[in-house]
């Protein structure tokens, strides 16, 4: 079963645009994590965000979070050709609970 | 190193053949998890385990079994391989979450298998 919801399902941009992918999700959460997956590669962290938060940074990266809509978006800021990559969001609050949603493939364009 | 890895990266087999996946960690973490990934499904979670002797069921388990035969070993079988459980298959790991810890998922780089 899918949590979370990741649109657009492909995102394709410029680079140095920015990128942003949003994730919906149905029942109540204590964070939300979004992780990056190179193709054909592993998933890696990127960023948690916990329901208390409304927005976290890292680097390049802008997480927002609604409770009240229940969704989270991701933005990447000045994206690079390396950026290109899918993006999932998580929740469920981690470990064995966490569920994954589709993601949503990004490829930035040199 | 990777601290995740699985074995093999790739494998090929055709129906009705015993497959295992091999999967060994050196995070030190006693939680291991098996993941499948389709196209368009994200991930789905097959077993985990939360340390040598407990390990449980996740959303699909059927025509799997695992052994977890040390802290830092967990493997995947597929007893006898059947077409649709052609994926790619990810390793694990993580902390228990709780107040200093996320949950975070380690990945290892994941093991494709085709079943012909």
């Amino acid at each position: 079963s899918q949590q979370g919801e990741e649109d657009p399902q492909a995102l394709s941009i410029q680079e140095g645009e920015n990128a942003t992918m949003n994730c919906s999700y149905k029942t109540s959460i204590n964070n939300l994590q979004w992780y990056r997956q190179n193709s054909g590669r592993g998933l890696v962290h990127l960023i948690l965000i916990r329901s208390n938060e409304r927005e976290k940074h890292s680097g390049r990266l802008r997480v927002t979070l609604d409770t009240s809509k229940k969704s989270s978006s991701l933005l990447i800021t000045a994206s690079r050709a390396a950026d290109t990559a899918s993006y999932f969001c998580a929740t469920g609050g981690g470990g064995f609970k966490t569920i994954f949603g589709a993601g949503t493939r990004l490829f930035v364009k040199a | 190193d990777a601290d995740v890895t699985q074995t093999p990266r790739n494998r090929i087999t055709k129906t009705g053949k015993r497959i295992m996946l091999e999967c060994s960690q050196t995070k030190g973490h006693d939680r291991m998890y098996w993941y499948r990934q389709d196209p368009g499904l994200g991930l789905r979670l097959i077993y985990y385990s939360f340390d040598v002797k407990d390990i449980n069921k996740g959303e699909i388990s059927d025509g799997y079994s695992v052994s977890r035969q040390a802290q830092a070993k967990f493997s995947l079988s597929l007893e006898s391989a059947i077409p649709n459980q052609t994926a790619l298959y990810f390793c694990a790991t993580s902390d228990p979450p709780g107040q200093k810890n996320t949950g975070e998922l380690f990945f290892g780089e994941g093991s494709r298998l085709t079943v012909l």
